[in-house]
C-alpha cells in the first residue's frame, strides 16, 4: 500500500517568508510526527498529533512553528518568519495508533536563504 | 531528558570484516528501533526490540537489546558494500510517542 507522503520534495524560500510543509499519512493511521533532522544529525521530533488534536507539541522550537491536522488525517506544519537555522529536511511519520511503530515519509528539504 | 548515545560515530571497515555498533540511553524504555539511512533518502526501519534480551537478525545485520544495561547493539556480519549507509538507534520514553534518536553511525564499507 502507500506510504507516507510528502510534499513539496523540496522548498527553497527567502528569509523572513512563511512556508507550508505538507505530510499524507498512511490511510488509517491515526497517530501522526513531525521530526526535524539538521545535518549530520539525528532526528529530533517536533509534535505529535492523535486524531486531530496536538497530543505533545513540547518539541516546537517556538511559536513561529505550528502544525495543523484537522480531518485526522492530513497534516502542514506551518512555519513563520522563516530564519536560516530553520534549514533542515522534515520528516514526517504515522503509525496506527499510539505506541505503534512510526514509518517515515522522504521528507521535505527546507533551505532559507 | 531521555538521551541516547551511539558509538562509534564514524566507521570504515573493509569488505568481510564483523563489527559492532552501540546504543546507549539514558532512561527507562522497553522499546527501541534500528532505522537505515542512505544520502539523501527517509529513514527505512530495520529493527524494532520490544523486550528485554530480545534479539532480531535479518541477513547479515543483528540486533540486541539490554533494558537493565540500557544498551542495544547492532552487530554486522561480513559486511558488504551494500551496507555502506548512516543507521541509527532511537528510543521511545515514558510518554511513549516520541522518539529520541542517536546522533548516527555513518558506515562505510570498503571493497
Amino acid at each position: 500500500g502507500a506510504g507516507v507522503s510528502q510534499t513539496p520534495s523540496n522548498k527553497v524560500t527567502e528569509k523572513g517568508k512563511y512556508v507550508e510543509l505538507r505530510c499524507d499519512p498512511i490511510s488509517g493511521h491515526t497517530a501522526l510526527y513531525w521530526y526535524r533532522q539538521s545535518l549530520g544529525q539525528g532526528p529530533e521530533f517536533l509534535i505529535y498529533f492523535q486524531g486531530t488534536g496536538a497530543a505533545d507539541d513540547s518539541g516546537l522550537p517556538n511559536d513561529r512553528f505550528f502544525a495543523v491536522r484537522p480531518e485526522g488525517s492530513v497534516s502542514t506544519l506551518k512555519i513563520q518568519r522563516t530564519e536560516r537555522g530553520d534549514s533542515a529536511v522534515y520528516l514526517c511519520a504515522s503509525s496506527r495508533d499510539y505506541n505503534y511503530e512510526q514509518y517515515f515519509g522522504p521528507g521535505t528539504r527546507l533551505t532559507v536563504t | 531528558e531521555l538521551k541516547v548515545e551511539q558509538n562509534p560515530l564514524f566507521l570504515s571497515m573493509q569488505e568481510g570484516k564483523n563489527y559492532t555498533i552501540y546504543c546507549n540511553y539514558s532512561t527507562t524504555s522497553d522499546r527501541l528501533y534500528w532505522y537505515r539511512q542512505d544520502p539523501g533518502k527517509s529513514l527505512e526501519s530495520l529493527f524494532v526490540l520490544l523486550s528485554n534480551g530480545a534479539v532480531k537478525q535479518e541477513g547479515r545485520l543483528m540486533a540486541s537489546l539490554d533494558t537493565k544495561a540500557r544498551l542495544s547493539t547492532l552487530h554486522i556480519t561480513a559486511a558488504v558494500h551494500d551496507l555502506s549507509a548512516t543507521y541509527f538507534c532511537a528510543v521511545d520514553g515514558t510518554s511513549g510517542s516520541r522518539l529520541t534518536f542517536g546522533e548516527g553511525t555513518q558506515l562505510t564499507v570498503n571493497p
